[in-house]
């Protein structure tokens, strides 16, 4: 069964700082990772995917995928209280690219 | 673009009722698909469709659940009878094939509570 885990946190982290989101899965044939933002009482969006080892920078937001070690994490510059959400982490396997979705870390960010 | 539409937004029932949740997916998108969230199990998928035709239902907790799509730009999920363990978020999402297919988007949800 495929798996995808994450911290359920909550992380906290001051305004201004990094928050770092990390989030492993099981399946070696893993093919797209995907980071959605949810903010409470809302529908998660998506907001960073990324397909191949390394780094991608979108703004504030980084994404970095090691798949020998089978992990994807989500880094966030300059956190802001409107950061504060859940953020859940997406895997896609092999032909399929119905992701299968974490439980998701809860961020909060304080002035 | 409209989004992802559900209804209704809210609903609390008792206990036994039957209850049905509507979403209208994005125009032009081939895939829907119906999650249940919970705190205790987060952000489960039931059901997806491709092109109207149901692909895979095995997320579909039990028969008192069922799922229909008969048209491109609407579908229902059923639950009859409703019990209190079904109370959760249920959202309807929609996906494009082609490049970009991976996205999935959300509707608002419909906030489910029986009693």
């Amino acid at each position: 069964q495929k798996e995808v885990e994450q911290n359920s946190g909550p992380l906290s982290v001051p305004e201004g700082a990094i928050a770092s989101l990390n989030c492993t899965y099981s399946d070696r044939v893993s093919q797209s990772f995907f980071w959605y933002r949810q903010y409470s009482g809302k529908s998660p969006e998506l907001i960073m995917s990324i397909y191949s080892n390394g780094d991608k920078e979108d703004g504030r937001f980084t994404a970095q995928l090691n798949k020998a070690s089978q992990y994807v994490s989500l880094l966030i510059r300059d956190s802001q209280p409107s950061d504060s959400a859940t953020y859940l982490c997406a895997v896609t396997s092999g032909g399929s690219y119905i992701p299968t979705f974490g439980r998701g870390t809860s961020l909060i960010v304080h002035p | 673009d409209a989004g992802v539409i559900q209804s209704p937004r809210h609903e609390v029932t008792e206990m036994g009722q039957e209850v049905t949740l509507r979403c209208k997916p994005i125009s032009g998108h081939d895939y829907l698909f119906w999650y249940r969230q919970t705190m205790m199990r987060g952000l489960e998928l039931l059901i997806y469709f491709n092109n109207n035709v149901p692909i895979d239902d095995s997320g579909m907790p039990e028969d008192r659940f069922s799922a229909k799509m008969p048209n491109a730009s609407f579908s229902t999920l059923k639950i009859q009878p409703s019990e209190p363990r079904d109370s959760a978020v249920y959202f309807c999402a929609s996906s494009p094939t082609g490049q970009g297919r991976n996205t999935i988007y959300f509707g608002e949800g419909s906030w489910l509570t029986v009693v």
